[in-house]
């Protein structure tokens, strides 16, 4: 079955990285978007930004630009987000989500229809 | 960036009551729409994608209209597993935005 597996949970200084994984696996990787979205105690959803597997190429929210690396591993269907320069309000559950594309006439987008269980990633001194 | 409104911010109701939440979005954005339904301590799951379409495995008593700015998902009748947050999410533009979400709890 289709499945995303990430990494286990973070606990980080203020000032560290962090790298989440997300295994992939019950589908062809290289042929959906993933997509990065994380979730601070108690508040809402916030997208972080995705990645196109089959060329690498990204797209972050300009919140992140300059924080955030996503990356992945196609030999081992993976995908990664690595966010640095950690501040307390970091503190996240972190998901990974597939984007599944949807084409009509003239336009296309993606929606994620399966996410990983999350990583939680806590930052504090 | 696209900022995305629900209403109402929770809403209290029974076993089989009709439920509506409405989104909208500061600009246009077609039919790229989805909702998502979030349990505590789980991941989202789709519900509906392209504004109305039903996502494979979810009830059919979940149900989505609206185009450009204005979208509803409707609950048509309330089950004991219905009671969650629901988001709604544009897809026409990066970078992707939430709306704040709904919370569907016991009356």
């Amino acid at each position: 079955q289709v499945q995303l597996v990430q990494s286990g949970a973070e606990v980080k200084k203020p000032g560290a990285s962090v790298k989440v994984s997300c295994k992939a696996s019950g589908y062809t990787f290289t042929g959906y978007y993933m997509h990065w979205v994380r979730q601070a105690p108690g508040q809402g959803l916030e997208w972080m930004g995705r990645i196109n597997p089959n060329s690498g190429g990204t797209n972050y929210a300009q919140k992140f630009q300059g924080r955030v690396t996503m990356t992945r591993d196609t030999s081992i269907s993976t995908a990664y987000m690595e966010l640095s320069r950690l501040r307390s309000d970091d503190t996240a559950v972190y998901y990974c989500a597939r984007g599944d594309i949807v084409v009509v006439p003239a336009a296309m987008s993606d929606y994620m229809d399966v996410w990983g269980k999350g990583t939680t990633v806590t930052v504090s001194s | 960036d696209i900022q995305m409104t629900q209403s109402p911010s929770s809403v209290s109701a029974s076993v089989g009551d009709r439920v509506t939440i409405t989104c909208r979005a500061s600009q246009g954005i077609s039919s790229w729409l989805a909702w998502y339904q979030q349990k505590p301590g789980k991941a989202p799951k789709l519900l509906i994608y392209a504004a109305s379409s039903l996502q494979s495995g979810v009830p059919s008593r979940f149900s989505g209209s609206g185009s450009g700015t204005d979208f509803t998902l409707t609950i048509s009748s309330l089950q004991p597993e219905d009671f969650a947050t629901y988001y709604c999410q544009q897809a026409n533009s990066f970078p992707r935005t939430f709306g704040p979400g709904t919370k569907v709890d016991i009356k």
